[in-house]
């Protein structure tokens, strides 16, 4: 395995700018989430996706945030018109379906966001 | 909501010392996972536990699924420098992916030399 890719690991943006940020799972893990993680705490689970359905949304911290995973490969997250609140580290993360590996989720090395 | 207490919050100990830490819920999950974060990384899965009572061990690390399902805890035998960083535990409460891990704020690991 190559691990869970993500890109890019940083940006700084200005507020109000779109951004967009983009996963590689691993390869043959059909399942992907979106986290966030803010100083001081433990990832904030936000989207999940099983192949190319998004089958769980409603986490997301508002209408600004969306994400797709068009052909049940890769995924992106977009944050529209971004606030300095959204200053955060962004990660992704891969499982495999199954019995026993249903909770073995693996993550990114994340994407940290600065808006300023 | 869900919301995993993690404790200690952090531990200051000597290199060769035993580590323990501890993670408990007010609601039962069906997956306990034990992750290691380094500064600016992402979380590192160490151990996954998928059973209530599960004793599992991953060199130096053990961790232990309680059977009341709401608690879970994390030993490090025979610290080393390397062992340094944040540990999060984080609990499941389905298999199907769609409840995501619900984490706890972390346990941060110094050792000194």
């Amino acid at each position: 395995d190559t691990g869970v890719s993500q890109n890019p690991r940083h940006k700084i943006t200005k507020r109000g700018q779109n951004v967009t940020f983009r996963c590689d799972p691993i390869s043959e893990h059909n399942r992907l989430y979106w986290y966030r993680q803010t100083l001081g705490q433990g990832p904030e689970f936000l989207t999940y996706f099983q192949n190319e359905a998004q089958l769980e949304k409603s986490r997301l911290l508002s209408d600004r945030f969306s994400a797709e995973r068009p052909k049940g490969s890769f995924s992106t997250l977009e944050i529209q018109r971004t606030e300095q609140g959204d200053s955060a580290m962004y990660l992704c993360a891969s499982s495999r379906q199954g019995v026993r590996s249903a909770g073995a989720i693996y993550f990114g090395e994340g994407s940290w966001l600065t808006v300023v | 909501g869900q919301q995993l207490n993690q404790s200690p919050q952090s531990m200051f100990i000597q290199e060769g010392e035993d580590v323990s830490m501890n993670c408990t819920s007010s609601s039962i999950f069906n997956t306990w996972l034990w992750y290691k974060q380094d500064p600016g990384e992402g979380p590192v899965l160490l151990i996954a536990l998928y059973k209530a009572g599960e004793l599992t061990s991953n060199g130096r690390l053990t961790a232990q699924f309680g059977i009341t399902r709401k608690d879970s805890f994390l030993n490090i035998s025979a610290s080393i420098p390397s062992d340094v960083g944040i540990y999060f535990c984080a609990g499941q409460l389905g298999g199907g992916g769609a409840d995501g891990l619900t984490f706890g704020k972390g346990t941060h690991l110094i050792i000194q030399p």
